[in-house]
């Protein structure tokens, strides 16, 4: 059992539709950070978030940390194809020496 | 060029090989690691590096060891290749001293395939 769990594994669209993916864990973290991988490219940064509640948003991507920091969410309005990716979370538990614990990932394709 | 840059990109080795990854970045990050990815399983951590003096295992280390050889660099190895070992290898930095510490920069990746 990972320590964060990402819902779904994967998720298949059409351009247009709306698209959440989860990230839950039953630890409590000091932060977490989502990030975007594309095929053979490393993950790059989206957003961090640090306070519970905390929702931020990037265009058409809205991320929020639950009031608890156990949980996080990205959704994504009017998905592009542009969107497609793996979707990390990332958590940061300062017990944890400084060092990110990641997600299993969403595998996003949207759908021209 | 890359601010954080692997090599090989691909590999391909057999079975008890030993094989290096490498690894040089530009950003100036004192903090360097590696890690790990498999379907479905997300990145793992194998070591990182807080310093040119400082070696950590981190959660999968066994069959990997790495040398900091500067601040720009740093290796893993795998002293006897076994199958298992497939995987999605990145290396990655990030700035302690920045506003977004912990925030890693990673390379765009190094495939092994251990027949």
């Amino acid at each position: 059992t990972q320590l964060l769990e990402q819902s779904p594994q994967f998720l298949s669209i059409q351009e247009g539709e709306n698209l959440t993916v989860y990230c839950n864990s039953s630890s409590v973290f000091s932060s977490l950070q989502w990030y975007r991988q594309e095929p053979g490219e490393g993950p790059v940064l989206l957003v961090t978030v640090v306070t519970g509640g905390e929702v931020k948003k990037l265009k058409r991507l809205t991320f929020q940390f639950g009031d608890a920091r156990k949980d996080s969410s990205l959704h994504i309005t009017a998905a592009q194809p542009g969107d497609t990716g793996l979707y990390l979370c990332a958590g940061l538990r300062g017990a944890a020496g400084n060092k990110l614990t990641f997600g299993g990932g969403t595998r996003v394709l949207v759908k021209p | 060029d890359a601010d954080v840059t692997q090599t090989p990109r691909n590999r391909i080795t057999k079975t008890g090989k030993r094989i290096m990854l490498e690894c040089s970045q530009t950003k100036g990050h004192d903090r360097m690691y590696w890690y790990r990815q498999d379907p479905g399983l997300g990145l793992r951590l194998i070591y990182y590096s807080f310093d040119v003096k400082d070696i950590n295992k981190g959660e999968i280390s066994d069959g990997y060891s790495v040398s900091r050889q500067a601040q720009a660099k740093f290796s893993l190895s795998l002293e006897s290749a076994i199958p298992n070992q497939t995987a999605l290898y990145f290396c990655a930095t990030s700035d302690p001293r920045a506003a977004g510490a912990n925030v890693l920069t990673f390379g765009a990746g190094s495939r092994l395939t251990v027949l």
